[in-house]
């Protein structure tokens, strides 16, 4: 079975202050991992997927088959940066994303 | 492109009654998904459709659901003799091909009285 745990719900931050929006999973097969941001009243969006290796708006998240993990990280968190983040995985066949329970991120000024 | 569109935003129906929500997928998508997501948790898998083919419903409870994605129109996913525990957040997601990225709609939020 496929599971995708997030343990923080809430994580605050200053303005300018590094982000680490934690994830791991589990899962028997290769992994396919993705990470959702839904802003204030929009939807959910894709904001990265690790096959990708991009960075999205200062987002970068590395593959760590060892520890199990895909870690959300931002050097210098900004107030836009406030939103509801998801952790998802994706499965063998394609068909079928786990998502985590998802962290708030508050940014303060 | 409009992405993809859900309505109505909110539904509110009585126990025993019957909750009807449409999904549009993004032009060119032929792959739906449907998502629910409970109050404090994340969101759960429900059912994966082509058209005209229910591919996976594993995560579907297996009475009063169901879920369709007819040749033309919208897909729709049914829940028949709503309960209070139906009350959720029921997210339609679509992609071009089974293996690509998720596109989601805003989701429907289900209030059962």
């Amino acid at each position: 079975a496929q599971r995708v745990t997030q343990p923080e719900k809430l994580l605050s931050v200053f303005k300018g202050a590094p982000v680490e929006l934690k994830c791991n999973y589990s899962y028997s097969g290769s992994p396919e991992l993705f990470w959702y941001v839904q802003y204030s009243r929009q939807r959910l969006q894709l904001l990265l997927r690790h096959i990708s290796r991009e960075s999205i708006k200062g987002f970068t998240a590395d593959l760590n088959k060892g520890e199990t993990s895909f870690h959300l990280k931002k050097p210098f968190a900004q107030e836009e940066d406030s939103a509801m983040y998801y952790c998802a995985l994706l499965n063998n066949a394609g068909n079928m994303l786990t998502f985590g329970g998802g962290t708030r991120l508050m940014v303060k000024p | 492109n409009a992405g993809v569109m859900q309505n109505p935003r909110h539904l509110v129906r009585r126990r025993g009654q019957e909750a009807r929500l449409r999904c549009s997928p993004m032009k060119g998508h032929s792959h739906v998904y449907w998502y629910r997501q409970l109050p404090e948790e994340g969101l759960k898998f429900m059912v994966y459709l082509q058209k005209e083919n229910i591919i996976d419903e594993s995560g579907m409870p297996k009475e009063r659901f169901s879920a369709e994605f007819p040749k033309e129109g919208p897909s729709i996913l049914r829940i028949q003799q709503v309960v209070r525990g139906d009350s959720a957040a029921y997210f339609c997601a679509s992609s071009p091909e089974g293996d690509q990225p998720q596109h989601f709609g805003d989701g429907t939020r289900l209030s059962i009285l």
